[in-house]
């Protein structure tokens, strides 16, 4: 079964950082692209950056290139958002999701976590 | 970049009537070079992540029931359940991945 599990969201204050994890299982990690999206509380959902198997090639929403950077490492089954200079509307729960072999679409979704950017 | 808009915002429906959301993008989405239309369609209960429905437009994955459907190719695409049953009360979405991925807004459906 394919299992994806968030961790590292919290309360951060504006201009603060967090790192995100996604522990990956129950797939080989290593043979897809990965890619986050997020959803403000009570809002429609983004997709925010996907990243190929190796690692090599990462694209982002135009209007978050330099604040956000993803990674992944294979060797953990693991994907990271390095999330910087956070402001407050990017308050949202953030998913990990895994895209499809064959296209862009997301056949798997992790339950999220919640990052709050608050004083 | 493409948008994706939805229509409409939420939807009441009595139970074991039809329910059709539609789904319009800025920009035709059928890319010519396999005639397919690179779309697909996600369910999301209260407190849950979203559940692929729908790819490529009219492909349902894996375990939907086949009440939900897909339809539409360019620009305009439709999702219909042709029984809402309770268990379908949720928010639904389009998104387009024919260049980058994009979300529309999301439509509500609610039991009359």
């Amino acid at each position: 079964e394919v299992q994806l599990v968030e961790s590292g969201g919290g309360l951060v204050q504006p201009g603060g950082s967090l790192r995100l994890s996604c522990a990956a299982s129950g797939f080989t990690f290593s043979s897809y692209w990965m890619s986050w999206v997020r959803q403000a509380p009570g809002k429609g959902l983004e997709w925010v950056a996907n990243i190929n198997q190796n690692g090599r090639e990462r694209y982002y929403v135009d209007y978050l290139t330099g604040r956000f950077t993803i990674s992944r490492d294979n060797a953990k089954n693991s994907l990271y958002l390095q999330v910087n200079s956070l402001r407050v509307d990017d308050t949202a729960v953030y998913y990990c999701a895994r895209d499809s072999t064959v296209a862009g679409f997301f056949e798997n979704w992790g339950q999220g976590t919640l990052v709050t950017v608050s004083s | 970049d493409i948008v994706m808009t939805q229509s409409p915002d939420s939807l009441a429906v009595s139970l074991g009537e039809r329910a059709t959301i539609n789904c319009k993008s800025s920009q035709s989405i059928l890319y010519s070079g396999d005639n397919k239309n690179y779309l697909a369609w996600y369910q999301q209960k209260p407190g849950q992540p979203p559940k692929l429905l729908i790819y490529w437009a009219s492909i349902r994955e894996s375990g939907v029931p086949d009440r939900f459907s897909g339809s539409g190719s360019g620009t305009d695409f439709t999702l219909t359940i042709s029984s809402l049953q309770a268990e379908d009360v949720a928010v639904y979405y389009c998104q387009h991945y024919y260049s980058s991925k994009r979300f529309g807004q999301g439509t509500k459906v609610e039991i009359k």
